[in-house]
Parts: C-alpha cells; structure tokens; sequence
C-alpha cells in the first residue's frame, strides 16, 4: 500500500500557484519523497525528490516540513500543459530501490482557462 | 537521446493466449522496471531487472516473468491472459549507480478479449 495521503483532485485557474499537498506521517529516516506527474496518455514524468530540506529544481519547488510528516509541491504559474495526475511517493533511499516506487492514486490537478 | 522506447503501442489479445512486451531503455541506462497500470489506478509495481537477473518482484503471479538482454533491452511476457490483465503496461529505466529518478515509456496498451 501507498504511504502517502493526496487529495483526489484539485482545481486551479491558469496563471496562478497550484500548491499540492501530500500527507506521509508514517515516513522514516531512509526514505526520500518523491514527485511524479502524469499527463494522459503518457508515462509518469519525473518532477521532483527530497529528503528532509525544501528542494527546487527547473521543474517545481518542493516544500518539506521539519518533521518531514508531509509536503508540498508548488507550480508557481499553472499552465494548460500542467494538467495531469500528481503523485507523491516515499521511496527507501539506494540506488537498488530506485525502480520500485509504490504508487497511490495521486492528485488530479485540472488547470482551467 | 532517444527516451525510454517500448513496443508495440497498442495490442488486443485473447484469453487464454500469451503477450512478449518489449523495451529499450534510454541510453546510459542499465536497470529497466515495469509497472501494470489499470484504467484509473496508478501503476503497480512488476518487477526490476538488472544485469539480467529480476532483482525485485511486486506481488504479481508467476504467469508474468520478464528477461533483460545484455544491450540492457527488456521483455515482459504474460502467459495464460485473464480479462483482468488488461492494462497500460510501463516500462522505465534508471542507471543503478548514480541515478534517483526514473524515465518511464509511454507504454503498451494490452486489451484482452
């Protein structure tokens, strides 16, 4: 089972932030949060992934509370083009257990005009 | 740069019958996992391959085993079709020794009949 908690879906107007919330309160030291985007029709897409500090990349910025209970993924300026299916994944940390991720249902953002 | 390639796009199989999907993964690239993804699910985790040997295995049954090839290229086989596998079925790709993230295909669409 997945450890993670999303919200099943959210709504968000084009142009302003979309904040994506993920609930891992059962997470231990040696794992990592991970953050996978999937638009239809194509395979998950890589977004983001953190240990314990907030992380940015090209992509997004990744907010990570002290506690590391939860997260949060941030798109600053929701486009069209962002909308897809947003998976949060704790993943154990090595390099052996990068290709197994457990997945939930994610959170379906829908970026509106 | 090629990306994760897999073939074919789409396949329709009866019950009963046997699948061989196949995969390359993006080059520079030595670990390929696949995952099972049902109509409105995330994906499910099969299995990994790395130096030709399944290195970990979801809860799936023996009717689905897989090969990696020394070009690293990878193939799933499904034996005994149910209606039940009926699925987009994922391959991604990962270089065990430094890489974190995983690059994931588009995919096979399986229909079984």
């Amino acid at each position: 089972d997945a450890k993670t908690t999303q919200p099943p879906s959210m709504d968000c107007a084009e142009g302003r932030a979309a904040n994506l919330p993920c609930n891992h309160s059962t997470i231990s030291g040696n794992e990592y949060v991970y953050w996978y985007r999937q638009i239809h029709s194509q395979g998950p897409q890589y977004i983001i992934h953190g240990l314990k500090n907030n992380e940015t990349n090209e992509m997004a910025p990744l907010i990570i509370t002290e506690d590391r209970k939860s997260s949060t993924l941030i798109l600053p300026h929701a486009t069209l083009r962002d909308t897809a299916v947003y998976y949060c994944i704790v993943r154990l940390r090595g390099s052996s257990n990068t290709g197994k991720l457990i997945f939930g249902q994610g959170t379906t953002l829908q970026v509106k005009p | 740069d090629a990306g994760v390639t897999q073939s074919p796009t789409h396949l329709i199989k009866t019950r009963g019958q046997q699948v061989t999907l196949r995969c390359s993964p993006k080059s520079g690239h030595d670990t390929v996992s696949w995952y099972q993804q049902a109509l409105g699910q995330g994906p499910q985790f099969i299995f990994q391959y790395y130096e030709e040997e399944e290195r970990q295995r979801g809860n799936f049954p023996d009717r689905f085993s897989g090969h990696q090839f020394p070009n690293y290229s990878s193939e799933l086989n499904v034996n005994a079709l149910l209606l039940g596998d009926s699925a987009l079925y994922l391959c991604a790709s990962s270089f065990r020794a430094t890489n974190e993230k995983l690059f994931f295909g588009s995919g096979t669409q399986l229909s079984v009949l």
